[in-house]
This record gives structure tokens, C-alpha cells and sequence, in this order.
């Protein structure tokens, strides 16, 4: 089935300490994304990817980094996670950037 | 930078009534439009897309949208909603390599 997973679903955890969220899709998409989405703001691009190792910013990169090392995978790292990064986070995939995008079941993360 | 705008945030609705939402973006290249929709507890998912042809798009479960170039706009459309309707839903557009969502519209179809 394809699809995009990401991991974990839920998260509580503490300012400051690091935390990894894990895209992966199994479809050979080449582009992948990573957004935030908070309410009233709807989704906000964090980074995107438009093939290995080519990673660039999107709207809200900050306190964020990104890996692009193999294509299936896309992971989100919070280096320092703060409270103002307490939001659901979704990753996304394409065939390209100019093709819908495929969705994950999103990731709930709480910063306390 | 580019920047599209939602409008009615919240729309609530009885069944069988019809639904327009609207959607305007800002850049003036060329560019893919796209309507999302997120039904509760659930990822996005395309409802249409639009890249270039026949303006009026048709979508899944009943939705079209139209594309006017002049008013830079792509309004979603519904001529009778169901209560399976309620959800939120994302106008998108793609331009100068970047894309854009807009806020929202989240619509409550009341049975």
C-alpha cells in the first residue's frame, strides 16, 4: 500500500531535549516535505527536499534541520525543541514538486 | 513571496446546501492549484487539482473548483453537501518553486 509513515504519532517532552520524527514513503517520490500546522495558520512549509541529499528552507525553518541521505526517508530533527514548536507536523511526498502531494497521519508533538 | 487567502474561516451548513469556498493567491506566474481536504483526526488528502486546460476541474465526492485567471482566483464548489462533508479544507498553489497553503476553511455540515 502506498503511503507515508511517520513516527512517532504522539510526543510529550521537555524543552531542550532533542528529538527526531521519521518520514518515511514508499512510493520512489523524489520530492518530500515537512510542514507544521497550527490553528488559524493552516500548513506552513518547515523544509522540503527535491531529491537526495538536496534539502532547502521553506517558510518556517527555524530551530529545525532536515536529512536527505536515502530517498525513501525524510527525517525532522529538533535540535533544542522550545514550547513555540509545540504544534502537529505533517511530512509529505510527490513524485515531483509540482504533483499533489501524499500526506502522513501527522505527528502531535507537545514541548513542555 | 507569495501568499494565498481563505476567507469564512468557519461555514456551518445544513445537508443538501450548497457549498462555495473561496480562494486567492497572489502570484502572478504561472502556477498548480490545489484544494485539500482533512476530515477530522486525518491526514490531508487531495480533492482536485488544477494545472492547466479546462478551467472548471472536477474533483472526487461531487467537489469542482474553478480557475480565473483574471481575479487570481480557484473557488471550491459543492452544489449539496453531505453531513460526511464536515471536515477542513486547504486551498494550495505552487509558484516560483514554492507552495503555499492557505489557513483553512473548516466547514460543519449539520444533518
Amino acid at each position: 500500500e502506498a503511503q507515508v509513515t511517520q513516527n512517532p504519532r504522539y510526543l510529550i517532552t521537555v524543552t531542550g531535549k532533542k528529538l527526531t520524527v521519521t518520514c518515511s514513503q514508499n512510493m520512489n517520490h523524489e520530492y518530500m516535505s515537512w510542514y507544521r500546522q497550527d490553528p488559524g495558520l493552516g500548513l506552513r512549509q518547515i523544509y522540503y527536499s527535491m531529491n537526495v541529499e538536496v534539502t532547502d528552507k521553506g517558510d518556517v525553518p527555524e530551530g529545525y534541520k532536515v536529512s536527505r541521505k536515502e530517498k525513501r526517508n525524510f527525517p525532522l530533527i529538533l535540535e533544542s525543541p522550545s514550547p513555540n514548536q509545540t504544534s502537529l507536523y505533517f511530512c509529505a511526498s510527490s513524485l515531483s514538486e509540482v504533483q499533489p502531494q501524499h500526506f502522513g497521519d501527522g505527528t502531535r508533538l507537545s514541548i513542555l | 513571496a507569495q501568499s494565498v487567502s481563505q476567507h469564512n474561516h468557519h461555514v456551518i451548513l445544513s445537508e443538501a446546501a450548497s457549498l462555495e469556498l473561496g480562494c486567492n493567491y497572489s502570484y502572478g506566474g504561472t502556477v498548480n492549484l490545489f484544494w485539500y481536504v482533512q476530515y477530522p483526526g486525518q491526514h490531508l488528502q487531495l480533492l482536485l487539482k488544477y494545472f492547466s486546460g479546462d478551467p472548471l476541474v472536477k474533483g472526487i465526492k461531487g467537489f469542482e473548483a474553478e480557475f480565473i485567471k483574471s481575479k487570481f482566483s480557484f473557488n471550491l464548489r459543492k452544489p449539496s453537501v453531505q453531513w460526511s462533508d464536515t471536515a477542513e479544507y486547504f486551498c494550495a498553489v505552487r509558484g516560483n518553486n514554492r507552495l503555499a497553503f492557505g489557513k483553512g476553511n473548516q466547514v460543519v455540515v449539520i444533518p
